[in-house]
């Protein structure tokens, strides 16, 4: 069965400072991935998606970046955190456009 | 931008009672999709529904979709308890994303 880990469960993080979330998925090949962000009490925001490794599509500008070193991995970067980062980060993966798996999420809050 | 519009934003009902939510949408699309997040946890599907198709039902879901007024309904039947959570629909306009709505919090009262 398939599975999706993400690390680490929160994280608190200075202004300024950098960022790398990790997300992997167990048990299937060649899968979707996505990078949302969620403020407290709103809908999703797509951040990023990949549809192979190495290929990333950026939704929104910021300066968050994303990566996809393997085909099972999605990573999330910054360099420099901004106060308006914080939020509940989720990480997912599809098949095309049919159902999505989430993650757990990481609860970000830079201070 | 969002496309999915949920109406309405919150909703508290009695145990046993049945809850409705509507979801908007904007563009054409290839499905529209449901999920739920119970508070601080990640989404989990609900139900997919085909732009073919006109209505779904799985367990005590059921859900309809109008392509002509683009919009679509999640019906809960008999609510409990442990329904409290919040819903939101997605729509597959196409080229392997989702967009999300802002949501619907459903709370259910025992």
């Amino acid at each position: 069965s398939q599975t999706i880990h993400q690390w680490p469960a929160t994280l608190v993080q200075p202004v300024g400072s950098p960022l790398s979330l990790e997300c992997t998925v167990e048990g299937t090949s060649n899968p979707n991935l996505y990078w949302y962000r969620q403020a407290a009490g709103r809908g999703l925001q797509l951040l990023f998606y990949s549809v192979g490794i190495g290929q990333i599509s950026s939704e929104v500008p910021q300066n968050l970046s994303a990566s996809r070193p393997q085909d099972r991995q999605f990573i999330l970067s910054s360099k420099k955190l901004l106060l308006s980062d914080s939020g509940f980060y989720l990480c997912a993966w599809s098949v095309l456009d049919g159902e999505q798996f989430f993650g757990p999420g990481t609860r970000l809050t830079v201070l | 931008s969002q496309q999915g519009e949920e109406d309405p934003q919150a909703l508290s009902i009695q145990e046993g009672e049945n809850a409705t939510m509507n979801c908007s949408y904007k563009t054409s699309i290839n499905n529209l999709q449901w999920y739920r997040q119970n508070s601080g946890r990640g989404l989990v599907h609900l139900i997919l529904i085909r732009s073919n198709e006109r209505e779904k039902h799985s367990g005590r879901l059921r859900v309809t979709l109008d392509t002509s007024k683009k919009s679509s309904s999640l019906l809960i039947t008999a609510s409990r308890a442990a329904d409290t959570a919040s819903y939101f629909c997605a729509t597959a306009p196409g080229g392997n994303k989702l967009v999300f709505g802002a949501g619907t919090i459903l709370r259910v009262k025992s």
